[in-house]
């Protein structure tokens, strides 16, 4: 029944590390999202794909490389992990212009 | 350039309090406005939206105005809950910049019994 999953919720790693997250959305959207919450809860956009296609590509370090296979699927890899990439990040889905759905999100720890 | 700003949290109240969390937005064409909540350790999910200008959303006690003449779209509560205790983000989103939503900075709520 779950709309928008993500795996894993929790994810603790050390400086250096290469790390995936997975987003998987049941509800025939077009369009996902990965936006990064930081400790203040300011949410800030990073991509976003429509129909597979990179739509929005906010000034987000290389090092974050997103990847969709399919309309329901939009994963992100991160390189070379950085203390500051410390955020949860959380995946969402929707119809062009209409409402966003959230997953859960990953809470990312980086030591 | 386009954008949303939310007053500051965080706001305490006792329950059954009024509450009003106020939204602004600067947008060059005519947005749909949205509030989401973030409960504790959780996404976000929509509380309410309006697509054009005087729309009223409304959802679970929660209304907001679509007022055009003051690029506002404020939150309002008759008589606030513990339960409503919660992160509120405004956001807009706009036709012509295809998939891109503007969210404010959030309005953290804590309701006191």
């Amino acid at each position: 029944d779950t709309a928008v999953s993500q795996t894993p919720k929790y994810l603790v790693t050390q400086m250096g590390n290469d790390k995936s997250i997975k987003c998987e959305q049941n509800l025939g959207h077009d369009t996902m999202y990965w936006y990064k919450q930081d400790s203040k809860k300011f949410l800030k956009i990073m991509f976003s794909y429509n129909n597979k296609e990179l739509i929005i590509n906010e000034t987000v370090p290389n090092r974050f490389s997103p990847k969709s296979p399919d309309k329901a699927h939009l994963n992100l890899h991160i390189n070379s992990l950085e203390l500051g990439d410390s955020a949860v990040y959380f995946c969402a889905s929707s119809l062009v212009g209409d409402t966003q759905y959230f997953g859960p999100g990953t809470r990312l720890t980086v030591l | 350039g386009d954008s949303v700003t939310q007053m500051e949290g965080p706001v305490t109240l006792s329950e059954e309090a009024f509450l009003t969390i106020n939204c602004t937005y600067t947008a060059t064409g005519y947005p749909s406005l949205f509030w989401y909540v973030q409960y504790p350790g959780e996404g976000l999910q929509l509380l309410l939206k309006a697509t054009k200008a005087d729309d009223k959303g409304s959802n679970k006690g929660f209304e907001a105005t679509y007022r055009k003449e003051t690029t506002s779209f404020h939150l309002e509560k008759g008589s606030v809950q513990v339960s409503d205790s919660a992160v509120y983000f405004c956001a807009l989103w706009l036709s012509y910049n295809f998939n891109k939503f503007y969210f404010g900075s959030g309005t953290k709520l804590n309701v006191k019994p």
